[in-house]
């Protein structure tokens, strides 16, 4: 079956610093990989995509490489913000299985200032 | 334009009672999804329409859970004789089809608390 793997948080950091946050997956076919942020108090957003591999997505100063070779997608930033705290979702879709997506645990990020 | 609306937002109910929570999608998002999110399971998707096609109950943890969408739009998914496992944040997300179809849309989803 499908399934995705991230770090379990949550992590703190202070602002400017750099963050990684790891993410392996399993699939039968060929994935397409995502990153979904929640903001405290906000619904689920996609922050960035990645369709086919060597593929980086990008969005707000984070990114994301999508490695085949490790099944890896792994999220990061060179500096964060307080405004970064949230909890972040790894995802996958396997099209020709639907558009349904399956999740990791998610990891809760805490930027101090 | 307006973003997916979900109600309540927040329900609680003694076990053993139903209930039924709604999902209003994007305006001409043809795609609807149900996701859980609960401590212990993590996100798990529960059921998926799209369109005129039958929907996709895979996710759905039991038959006492089912979800109708009438006319494309609103959709409700029911849980009967409702169990404390049952507990958790339903979600709701739309999305358009073809070349769009990988970003979903979410709701702010009801908290269902099952006492």
């Amino acid at each position: 079956g499908n399934s995705v793997t991230q770090m379990e948080g949550p992590v703190t950091l202070s602002e400017e610093a750099f963050l990684t946050i790891n993410c392996t997956y399993t699939a039968t076919g060929y994935p397409s990989l995502f990153w979904y942020v929640q903001y405290p108090g906000e619904g689920l957003q996609l922050l960035l995509k990645a369709t086919k591999a060597d593929d980086k997505g990008s969005n707000k100063g984070f990114e994301a490489t999508y490695r085949k070779e490790t099944t890896s997608f792994h999220l990061e930033k060179g500096s964060v913000q307080v405004s970064d705290s949230a909890v972040y979702f790894c995802a996958l879709r396997i099209q020709a299985a639907g558009n349904k997506l399956t999740f990791g645990g998610g990891t809760r990020v805490l930027v101090k200032p | 334009g307006a973003g997916v609306s979900q109600s309540p937002s927040n329900k609680v109910t003694e076990k053993g009672k139903d209930v039924e929570l709604r999902c209003d999608p994007i305006s001409g998002h043809t795609a609807l999804y149900w996701y859980r999110q609960s401590l212990g399971q993590g996100l798990e998707f529960l059921i998926y329409f799209q369109g005129n096609s039958a929907p996709d109950k895979s996710g759905l943890p039991s038959d006492r859970f089912s979800a109708e969408r009438t006319g494309g739009s609103v959709s409700t998914l029911t849980i009967q004789r409702t169990q404390q496992e049952d507990s958790a944040v339903y979600l709701c997300a739309s999305s358009l089809e073809g070349l769009r179809s990988y970003e979903q849309y979410f709701g702010p989803g009801t908290r269902l608390t099952v006492t």
